[in-house]
C-alpha cells in the first residue's frame, strides 16, 4: 500500500532532550516535506528536500534539523526542543515539488 | 513573509445548506491545491487548478482559481455530514516552497 509513515505517534517529552520523528514514504517520491500545525495558523512549512541530500528552510525552520540520505527517509530532528515547539507534526511527499502531497498520519508532540 | 489566508476560520451550516471558503495569497502561486481535513486526521489531497481563471466541478464540490493567480475558493452545494473537515488551500510559490491557508472548519448540523 502506498503510503508515508510516521513515528512515533504521540509523544511526550521534556525541554532539552533531543528527539528524532522519523518519516518513511514507500511512493520513490522526490519531494518530501515537515509541517507543523497549530490552531489558527495552518500548516507551516518548516523543512523541505528536493531530492537525496538537498533539504532547504521552510517557513519556521529554528529548533529544527533534517537530513535526507536516502530517497525515502526524511528524519526530523529537534536538538533541544522547547516548550514552543509542541505542535502536530506532518511529514509530506509528492512526486515532484508541485504535485499533489501525501501526508502521514500526524505525530502529537508535548513538550513539558 | 508569505502569507495565505482563508476566511471564514469557522462556519457552522444546517445540512442542506452552502458553503464557500476563500482563500487569499499575498504572492502569486504557480497552482493551487485544496485538502481536506478530517477531526483527528490528515490532510488529504481533493484537487489542483494550475491556469488563472480555472474552474473545476467534483460533485457537489466547485473549485475556483482566480486571474491573478492569488485567490481561489471552495464552495460546496446542498452539505451532508460527510463534508465535516477542515478545508485548506495551498500552494507553491514561484521558488521551492509550499504554503498551506490558515483553513476553514465547517460544521454541519444534521
Amino acid at each position: 500500500e502506498a503510503q508515508v509513515t510516521q513515528n512515533p505517534r504521540y509523544l511526550i517529552t521534556v525541554t532539552g532532550k533531543k528527539l528524532t520523528v522519523t518519516c518513511s514514504q514507500n511512493m520513490n517520491h522526490e519531494y518530501m516535506s515537515w509541517y507543523r500545525q497549530d490552531p489558527g495558523l495552518g500548516l507551516r512549512q518548516i523543512y523541505y528536500s528536493m531530492n537525496v541530500e538537498v533539504t532547504d528552510k521552510g517557513d519556521v525552520p529554528e529548533g529544527y534539523k533534517v537530513s535526507r540520505k536516502e530517497k525515502r527517509n526524511f528524519p526530523l530532528i529537534l536538538e533541544s526542543p522547547s516548550p514552543n515547539q509542541t505542535s502536530l507534526y506532518f511529514c509530506a511527499s509528492s512526486l515532484f515539488f508541485r504535485d499533489e502531497q501525501f501526508f502521514g498520519p500526524g505525530t502529537r508532540l508535548t513538550v513539558l | 513573509g508569505q502569507q495565505v489566508m482563508q476566511i471564514p476560520q469557522y462556519q457552522h451550516v444546517q445540512e442542506g445548506e452552502d458553503f464557500t471558503t476563500y482563500c487569499n495569497s499575498s504572492t502569486t502561486l504557480s497552482n493551487i491545491q485544496w485538502y481536506k481535513q478530517r477531526p483527528g486526521g490528515h490532510p488529504v489531497f481533493l484537487i489542483q487548478l494550475v491556469k488563472s481563471g480555472e474552474v473545476k466541478k467534483q460533485k457537489r464540490l466547485t473549485f475556483q482559481f482566480g486571474e491573478a493567480k492569488k485567490n481561489s475558493s471552495l464552495h460546496i452545494t446542498a452539505t451532508q455530514t460527510t463534508d465535516v473537515g477542515t478545508y485548506f488551500c495551498a500552494g507553491p510559490d514561484t521558488g521551492n516552497q509550499f504554503y498551506f491557508g490558515t483553513g476553514t472548519s465547517l460544521t454541519v448540523i444534521p
